[in-house]
């Protein structure tokens, strides 16, 4: 069982590229989340999904997009990277009712 | 909306010594709660959660917290800890629907 998977783990883009990170899951869960992880402030939500084809903002979108087509897969879009994006990403699962959260193992990026 | 407060982002102990980390939490329902760790260059782990009935509730590695909703308060502690568990730690608050906002994280740094 995977559980949540999510590539790349590192990756290293130019001022103004454009890239998706990918992130799939197993269990069926509807919800799933964006967040990044920043030293000293958290986690902290960017985009969430409840399902197929509904997803909604969290608390830093900007910069970001997302789409949810099928129940599995949850990619987040960097459309036009910023040094102000370099950062830890998450991807999380959610157990229905609970929220109780699996995560990916984080990708790493990096904006020069 | 839901918010978390971890009172304190660094905590250094010697090893062997108990330990509390703290954190309050701010919800205008009944909510869940977590906490969650993470050892260096990893992704988060689940330690524990409450989501009714007793309010102290035991995690794994030795771990245990207390769920004081006049104080809303979720603090977690260990009666003595190792060096093994130097790590970050995040309290989370879901408030019985799908979104999980997370605390700031607190540094636990165990010392020989």
């Amino acid at each position: 069982n995977a559980g949540v998977t999510q590539t790349p783990k590192f990756q290293v883009l130019k001022t103004g590229q454009s890239m998706t990170l990918q992130c799939a899951q197993d269990m069926n869960h509807e919800y799933m989340s964006w967040y990044r992880q920043d030293p000293g402030m958290g986690l902290r939500l960017i985009h969430y999904s409840v399902g197929a084809g509904i997803t909604d903002q969290g608390e830093v979108p900007n910069g970001y997009n997302v789409s949810r087509s099928t129940t599995e897969d949850f990619p987040l879009r960097l459309l036009s990277a910023a040094p102000s994006q370099t950062s830890v990403y998450f991807c999380a699962s959610l157990r229905p009712g609970i929220a109780e959260a699996f995560f990916g193992q984080g990708t790493r990026l990096t904006v020069v | 909306a839901q918010s978390v407060t971890q009172l304190d982002s660094q905590v250094p102990v010697f090893e062997e010594a108990p330990v509390e980390l703290r954190c309050n939490y701010s919800s205008s329902v009944s909510v869940y709660l977590f906490w969650y760790v993470q050892y260096p260059n990893q992704g988060l782990q689940l330690l524990l959660k409450y989501l009714s009935g007793s309010t102290l509730v035991k995690g794994i590695n030795g771990f245990e917290a207390e769920f004081n909703k006049s104080q809303t308060s979720f603090h977690l502690r260990k009666p003595s800890v190792h060096i093994s568990d130097t790590a970050e730690y995040f309290c989370a608050v879901s408030d019985y629907g799908n979104k999980l906002v997370f605390g700031a994280g607190t540094i636990l740094r165990v010392k020989s």
